[in-house]
């Protein structure tokens, strides 16, 4: 079956410093998205990356689409990073996007 | 604001029961999705509608059941309730049905069954 990796799967950071997600995935992807569940439940959209790197404030993210993996860097991070981060892939010819399990981010002032 | 609204946000109910839960995409999205979510766990995928239509279909019980409205907007019907039901029920929506096009979620619908 499909496989979408996130690790690590638990991150415990000091306010300011800076991290690394990664996701693996097992088949080629069209489609590729980073999302962060804050500790409300809230699902936000960080990135729509299928390939290439992309950054926005603090955060930015690649796609290696050829090597299947995707990275997003957290740098300088705050206590409101803290969440779940999860990437989810689409792939081709399948109509439903694949969910990793996600990395559980605690950032401590 | 994602702009897919889901009602209600919260809902407390007992075993046994059904309820309906009711997802509105963003404009011009014609595709809907729904998940679920338990305490602590990942997202697990239940179905997706195209324009009307069921797209593909995931982890869903026998007891739930959804449909996607003329207007597209979406209703998931979860029967016959238990306890293990209790979850964060999610909606997203996206402009086409697959290939191409970002996922937008909606703040989710908290069922708790007692």
């Amino acid at each position: 079956g499909i496989q979408v990796e996130q690790s690590p799967p638990d991150l415990i950071l000091q306010e300011g410093a800076n991290s690394t997600l990664r996701c693996n995935f097992s088949d080629s992807v069209n489609n590729l998205q980073w999302f962060h569940q804050n500790p409300w439940g809230q699902l936000i959209n960080l990135f729509y990356i299928p390939s290439g790197t992309k950054q926005n404030g603090r955060l930015s993210a690649t796609t290696v689409a050829t090597e299947r993996y995707s990275l997003l860097y957290i740098s300088s991070s705050q206590t409101t990073d803290s969440g779940v981060y999860f990437c989810a892939v689409h792939l081709y010819n399948f109509n439903k996007f694949y969910f990793g399990s996600g990395t559980k981010l605690n950032v401590k002032p | 604001d994602s702009g897919v609204t889901q009602t209600p946000k919260h809902l407390i109910t007992a075993t046994g029961q059904r309820v309906t839960l009711r997802c509105s995409p963003r404009s011009g999205d014609l595709s809907v999705y729904w998940y679920q979510q338990s305490l602590d766990q990942g997202l697990q995928f239940l179905i997706q509608y195209y324009n009307g239509e069921e797209r593909a279909k995931g982890n869903i019980l026998e007891r739930f059941s959804a449909q996607q409205f003329p207007d597209l907007h979406s209703e998931l019907n979860l029967s016959s309730l238990e306890l293990g039901d209790s979850a964060l029920y999610f909606c997203a929506s996206s402009v086409v049905s697959a290939n191409t096009g970002e996922l937008f979620f909606g703040e989710g619908s908290r069922l708790t069954v007692l």
